[in-house]
């Protein structure tokens, strides 16, 4: 089934502790991006990729680094996280098109994070 | 600065009740706009979309949304809510120029009463 794939589903990690979240997608998807959703404040960019081998910056990146070796795979690592990275973590991608900055985003279903 | 304000936090309706979500935004021109619902534990799914053209939309599962370019506005409807819809819903829009880059609302969690 065609779509993006993200793991784990959930995780505790203990503070100070290195951590990667997996997305995957089978779309070939040129952009990708990384969220973080946040009860009273939606969802917040953390890094995006518009292309393989390309990255930026979003929102919220402090804290979070990410890299784009392929077109399928995004991961998002924490090196030493902090109790306020506690959050959903969600992972989109978006189709191209010829005017690719109104096309719409496909969202995973999220890994849930708990920093202690 | 660029923004997307969902004033309602919280909405409670009774199954078969109207339904009305509001979304203002803050931008130069008029952007791309978009609407999203998500269903608990999941990610979120693409209910309509504005680019241009006539102001009315219709989405998936029966939801409509109009734009109203002397308020800012992208209001959500639907004539007559279900319990499937109770969900959270968020409110897009891009920027026409720019970078590709989403800002979305706080979001609104609708409860349906049966």
């Amino acid at each position: 089934i065609a779509g993006i794939t993200q793991a784990p589903t959930s995780q505790i990690l203990a503070a100070g502790r290195h951590m990667t979240l997996r997305c995957t997608q089978d779309m070939r998807h040129n952009a990708m991006y990384w969220y973080r959703q946040d009860l009273g404040l939606g969802l917040r960019l953390i890094h995006y990729s518009n292309t393989a081998g390309t990255t930026g910056k979003g929102e919220v990146p402090d804290g979070y680094s990410v890299s784009r070796a392929n077109t399928d795979d995004f991961p998002l690592t924490l090196a030493s996280a902090v109790p306020s990275q506690t959050s959903v973590y969600f992972c989109a991608t978006r189709p191209p098109q010829k005017v690719s900055y109104n096309s719409p985003l496909h969202f995973g279903n999220g890994t849930r994070l708990t920093v202690t | 600065a660029q923004s997307v304000t969902q004033p309602d936090i919280h909405i409670t309706v009774s199954e078969g009740a109207s339904l009305e979500l509001r979304c203002n935004y803050s931008y130069g021109a008029t952007p791309y706009l978009f609407w999203y619902v998500q269903s608990p534990g999941q990610g979120l799914q693409l209910l309509l979309k504005y680019f241009s053209g006539d102001t009315l939309v219709q989405g998936i599962k029966g939801f409509e949304a109009e734009f109203k370019r002397s308020q800012s506005s992208f209001n959500l409807r639907k004539p007559s809510v279900h319990w499937s819809d109770a969900a959270e819903y968020f409110c897009a829009v891009v920027p026409t120029s720019g970078t590709y880059k989403y800002i979305f609302g706080t979001g609104t969690r609708l409860k349906v009463l049966a």
